[in-house]
């Protein structure tokens, strides 16, 4: 899996929009790249992930610029229960490559 | 569904000691992973297994750790004997075969190994 680099920690006022920026410089044509967010004293919970195009759910949005060599993940109205750590995950799908490796991720702290 | 249901959510127990982790996995989800979450070094694979069997086991630290599903809704982490330093976070997730979006993780077991 390539390597991410993501800033080790964010603040973000509440109601305002949360853009936490990845670098994958390294990253193949085939890989994926995932979101993750894991709140206190919680498992990793999915957000979204995306391989070229722009996505958005109910969650997130996610930008890959079109080199994909970085990728912004947008929470359009930060609450205070977004804040945890976000982590950036690019990998393959499928072909025994299951398992998720985990950066250090950005600690997001979502201020009143 | 409730899912992914693990216990003992805490554990503590003194050096040496065997302990057995469980895992029950979101129903019809044929993989089951096991992550370990220190300080030290953040989340790690530890093994995952696909229809029961295991396919990855390159993280089991050591021969003291063993995992085994012996049917599709049941997962064990066993340690013999246990040290301080596999004191951690124990997380184990499950996703659907035909989906490769998603891993949906338990709520974790805090091992304390005095």
């Amino acid at each position: 899996d390539a390597k991410t680099t993501q800033p080790t920690s964010m603040d973000c006022a509440e109601g305002r929009a949360a853009n936490l920026p990845c670098n994958h410089s390294t990253i193949s044509g085939n890989e994926y790249v995932y979101w993750y967010r894991q709140i206190h004293s919680q498992g990793p919970q999915y957000i979204i992930h995306g391989l070229k195009n722009n996505e958005t759910n109910e969650m997130a949005s996610l930008i890959i610029t079109e080199d994909r060599k970085s990728s912004t993940l947008i929470l359009p109205h930060a609450t205070l229960r977004d804040t945890a750590v976000y982590y950036c995950i690019v990998r393959v799908t499928g072909g025994g490559a299951d398992g998720l490796t985990f950066g250090k991720g950005t600690h997001l702290i979502i201020q009143p | 569904d409730a899912g992914v249901i693990q216990s003992p959510r805490h554990e503590v127990t003194e050096m040496g000691q065997e302990v057995t982790l469980r895992c029950k996995p979101i129903s019809g989800h044929d993989y089951l992973f096991w992550y370990r979450q220190t300080m030290m070094r953040g989340l790690e694979l530890l093994i995952y297994f696909n229809n029961n069997v295991p396919i990855d086991d390159s993280g089991m630290p050591e021969d003291r750790f063993s995992a085994k599903m012996p049917n599709a809704s049941f997962s064990t982490l066993k340690i013999q004997p246990s040290e301080p330093r596999d004191s951690a976070v124990y997380f184990c997730a499950t996703r659907d075969g035909l989906s490769y979006n998603e891993q949906f993780f338990g709520p974790g077991t805090r091992l304390t190994v005095l």
